[in-house]
């Protein structure tokens, strides 16, 4: 079964400081997309990373692959409060997606 | 354009008792699917309805969970009886059938507390 790990499970950070959060999975796949979860709300789809060396912005966050050593990053730029959430990363296999464990992020003012 | 809603948004029943969760996927959305987070674990795939065919339902737990989809529309999610390590948050998501992306559009989930 493919393995998804994601870490750290808990980030606290404050605003202005850059952080990365990794995902690393277990077998051969190009599709892999990120996630973000707002309390109570539906996952929201941040970004979609479809071949190796992709590299992705949306205002503060940057996300890239590495299908060879089967890693992405999502990367946080001078964080602000807003980004508080928890983010996915998920796996597409062609028939079902495998997440990793998400990563709770808090930005502290 | 409406998303994808679930309900209950959350629920609590006694280990024994029977429950029914329903997702409304988004219209003309043909793909609807359906997982679970335990707490504190990542989100596990439960199964996938192509309209109202059971395309994929190798990741059901058990006989004790029982989907469907009767006419392509709706779908619920049926437990019983429900067990301690069923509580957990129950996501349903929808895509539309032929897209390259596959992009999944997801509900707020239902979090089921089995007491």
């Amino acid at each position: 079964e493919l393995k998804v790990e994601q870490n750290p499970l808990f980030l606290s950070m404050q605003e202005g400081k850059n952080y990365t959060i990794y995902c690393n999975y277990s077998t051969t796949s190009d599709r892999l997309y990120w996630y973000r979860q707002d309390p109570g709300k539906s996952l929201e789809s941040l970004f979609v990373l479809l071949s190796n060396g992709a590299v992705k912005q949306e205002g503060r966050l940057m996300a890239s692959l590495d299908t060879k050593a089967r890693l992405s990053t999502l990367h946080i730029t001078a964080a602000v409060h807003d980004l508080s959430a928890t983010y996915f990363c998920a796996v597409w296999t062609g028939n079902q997606f495998y997440f990793g464990t998400g990563t709770s992020l808090t930005v502290i003012p | 354009e409406a998303g994808v809603t679930q309900f209950p948004s959350h629920s609590v029943i006694e280990k024994g008792q029977t429950v029914t969760l329903r997702c409304d996927p988004i219209s003309g959305h043909d793909n609807l699917y359906w997982y679970r987070r335990v707490m504190g674990k990542e989100i596990k795939f439960l199964l996938h309805f192509v309209k109202e065919s059971k395309q994929d339902e190798s990741g059901m737990p058990n006989n004790r969970f029982l989907a469907e989809r009767t006419g392509g529309t709706y779908s619920t999610l049926k437990v019983q009886p429900a067990e301690l390590e069923d509580s957990g948050v129950y996501f349903c998501a929808s895509s539309q059938v032929g897209r390259v992306f596959n992009e999944q559009y997801f509900g707020p989930g239902t979090r089921l507390t089995v007491t």
